[in-house]
């Protein structure tokens, strides 16, 4: 969606730690999440931050917010080639509407 | 629950044809989008409705295309008449609260020949 961007591609080593970005344009989104999409699946929740937070770590997953940029990262430690899929960042907006980015394909190497 | 249920999950067509895709919300969840998903494009939001409203169908690409949730349990995206630039897969969600998870059904991959 035009709201949210982010890459395209992402190639990462096994083993390596992951970083995707995302740019949103809601000034007024109240949650940010990333959606995880295995092949031939819909996608699935990986995790989400509140807006007045700025980090939130669960597991291997770090959620990086900057609210005055817009900007949302997702850091995956020690990526597995479980890992590869696509994955979506997307804004919650005050009016109920959920907008997603295009998604971006990591694709984990041995 | 058996989550969000969507049918049916291949559908082949004629061009001209009219395609009709079904969702089945979790029940007790709020609010009900509709999703298409192409390599070109990603994925795009084309409707989205809260309480069977529709809030915002500004994603919806023409005229050609028509949604309705008749009641909290179903839903319907209508293409008519379908075209090949139609062909993608379209995907149902539904969560129960503003912010809360949105749960996605797997889908229904739409090709128009």
């Amino acid at each position: 969606g035009e709201d949210v961007e982010q890459s395209l591609f992402l190639s990462v080593r096994e083993g390596d730690s992951s970083v995707i970005n995302c740019t949103y344009t809601d000034s007024s989104s109240t949650y940010l999440y990333w959606y995880k999409q295995e092949p031939g699946a819909g996608l699935q929740l990986l995790t989400y931050i509140f807006s007045n937070m700025d980090m939130k770590q669960d597991q291997r997953l770090t959620v990086l917010l900057n609210k005055k940029d817009k900007h949302l990262s997702l850091r995956i430690a020690d990526t597995q080639t479980g890992d590869s899929a696509i994955y979506f960042c997307a804004e919650n907006g005050n009016d109920y509407k959920l907008s997603f980015g295009a998604g971006t394909t990591v694709t984990v190497r041995a | 629950d058996a989550g969000v249920i969507q049918s049916p999950r291949h559908e082949v067509t004629e061009m001209g044809q009219e395609v009709t895709l079904r969702c089945k919300p979790i029940s007790g969840h709020n609010s009900l989008f509709w999703y298409r998903q192409t390599m070109m494009r990603g994925l795009e939001l084309l409707i989205y409705f809260n309480n069977n409203v529709p809030i915002d169908d500004s994603g919806m690409p023409e005229d050609r295309f028509s949604a309705k949730m008749p009641n909290a349990s179903f839903s319907t995206l209508k293409i008519q008449p379908s075209e090949p630039r139609d062909s993608a897969v379209y995907f149902c969600a539904s969560r129960r609260d503003l912010g809360t998870e949105a749960f996605f059904g797997q889908g229904t991959r739409l090709t128009v020949v």
